[in-house]
């Protein structure tokens, strides 16, 4: 199964910074088949991001993902209060289906 | 508005079975693939199994092969895991979520369900 290596494990910020977030496959996608979650305590992981780059119903444009092959990327260009939370990458290119373990966004 | 309401916590012995509901509305539930996910306290993010409402085929990681069963019932829109010869190490959070597409293959999941705690302890 493909494994997902997600950087930094946590990432401690002030609002309005950017957030950068990197995603590493074990091997590489044949096609951009990597989505982005986001968690927030004792909620349910929110679909942020899917096909590495497309914003999901409703998500704001300050979300952002790109990458390819093996590397991928989640960008927030601007943390607002209620963007500190936990972050999972996914591959859906193979099965499983596999997530990465995740990367917390704090208040610095 | 899509929902997915599960059902409440769980806790059992070891060696037991446990076997969570999830109740979809808002949509036609054949329509789309329903997998469930788990969650130990802390930990990632963990994909179980899913299943076709419409045909009732299953599908389930290898490493719970045996062990877990996803099943369906239409009239009322719910779809069930149960998970058995529980161990401490299955206690954690398990979430029931919709694929997002009513296509073929993989694709991410737009809807979850709440979770649902089981605690697996003597």
């Amino acid at each position: 199964e493909i494994v997902l290596t997600q950087s930094p494990g946590t990432l401690s910020l002030s609002p309005g910074e950017r957030a950068t977030l990197s995603c590493r496959a074990s091997q590489s996608f044949t096609s951009a088949y990597l989505a982005w979650y986001q968690q927030k305590p004792g909620q349910a992981p929110r679909l942020l991001i899917l096909g590495a780059s497309s914003r999901a119903t409703g998500i704001p444009d300050r979300f952002s993902g790109s990458g390819s092959g093996t590397d991928f990327t989640l960008t927030i260009s601007r943390l607002e209060p209620e963007d500190f939370a936990v972050y999972y990458c996914q591959q859906y290119a193979t099965s499983p289906t596999t997530f990465g373990q995740g990367t917390k966004v704090e208040i610095k | 508005q899509v929902h997915l309401v599960q059902s409440g916590a769980e806790v059992k012995r070891p060696g037991a079975s446990v076997k969570v509901s999830c109740k979809a509305s808002g949509y036609t539930f054949t329509s789309y693939d329903i997998s469930w996910v788990r969650q130990a306290t802390g930990q990632g993010l963990e994909w179980m199994g899913w299943m076709n409402p419409n045909s009732g085929n299953t599908g389930y990681k290898q490493k719970f092969q045996g062990r877990v069963t996803i099943t369906g019932t239409t009239s009322i829109s719910t779809a069930y895991m149960e998970l058995s010869s529980l161990t401490s190490d299955d206690t954690a959070v398990y979430y029931c979520a919709r694929k997002g597409s009513n296509s073929g293959g993989w694709f991410p999941f737009d809807y979850w369900g709440q979770g649902t705690l089981v605690t697996v302890s003597s």
